[in-house]
């Protein structure tokens, strides 16, 4: 059971690049959440989905886009990288529940450099 | 949104206790509290989570205060791999049905052998 898979695990990248980061779970869950790390800080909330062909926003949303075509797939997608973008990437899942009450698994992460 | 306030570094010795605090002064009656720890260079991991009543599982207890304003993460016995950075958080709704978990900057625990 592998969980939460997140690909590539690294990636330096040229400002003005793009590219996609991918995050595959197979535990059916409903929801998928990208957040992102940077140094000495705690995760902050990119994108999320309640479910399969839905996105919305969190809370440091811009210069990113987001796509869940399957629902074992959540993809987060930089069209044109800066350096402000340098940060680790998290992938999360969570199922649907009651309440508050849903626990989230997290993939290892994806470091991204933007020189 | 309600937010925590943790400390930013804690240190303990090997296999004792360890109390780590959480302050959240402005959460609200739905709000779940969630911890969830951090090991070097790798993604967060569940450890626990509670409404109003005192939870235990294998990895932890959790004591929340009876008007829910503050929380005490206890590690029974810590252990060198317990070293970690551990984030108390409140799941907060963003949409519908969907939580959001709003991270603090979390509170370093180092285990000194």
């Amino acid at each position: 059971n592998a969980g939460v898979t997140q690909t590539p695990k690294f990636r330096v990248l040229k400002t003005g690049q793009s590219m996609t980061l991918l995050c595959a779970q197979d535990m059916n869950h409903e929801y998928m959440y990208w957040y992102r790390q940077d140094p000495g800080m705690g995760l902050r909330l990119i994108h999320y989905s309640v479910g399969e062909g839905t996105t919305a926003k969190g809370e440091v949303p811009d210069g990113y886009n987001v796509s869940r075509l399957k629902k074992q797939n959540f993809l987060l997608g930089l069209e044109s990288a800066a350096p402000s973008q340098t940060s680790v990437y998290f992938c999360a899942s969570s199922p649907r529940g009651p309440g508050g009450a849903n626990v989230l698994t997290f993939g290892a992460g994806s470091r991204l450099t933007v020189l | 949104d309600a937010k925590t306030t943790q400390p930013n570094s804690m240190e303990s010795n090997e296999e004792e206790p360890v109390h780590l605090p959480c302050n959240h002064s402005t959460i609200s009656g739905t709000d779940y509290i969630h911890w969830y720890r951090q090991l070097p260079s790798q993604g967060p991991e569940y450890v626990i989570h509670g409404l109003t009543s005192n939870v235990n599982n294998r990895m932890a207890s959790l004591a929340i205060a009876e008007d829910r304003k503050s929380s005490t993460l206890i590690l029974h016995r810590a252990t060198l791999r317990d070293a970690a950075v551990y984030y108390c958080i409140l799941r907060v709704i963003i949409s519908g049905s969907a939580r959001q978990l709003t991270f603090g900057s979390g509170t370093q625990l180092t285990v000194l052998p």
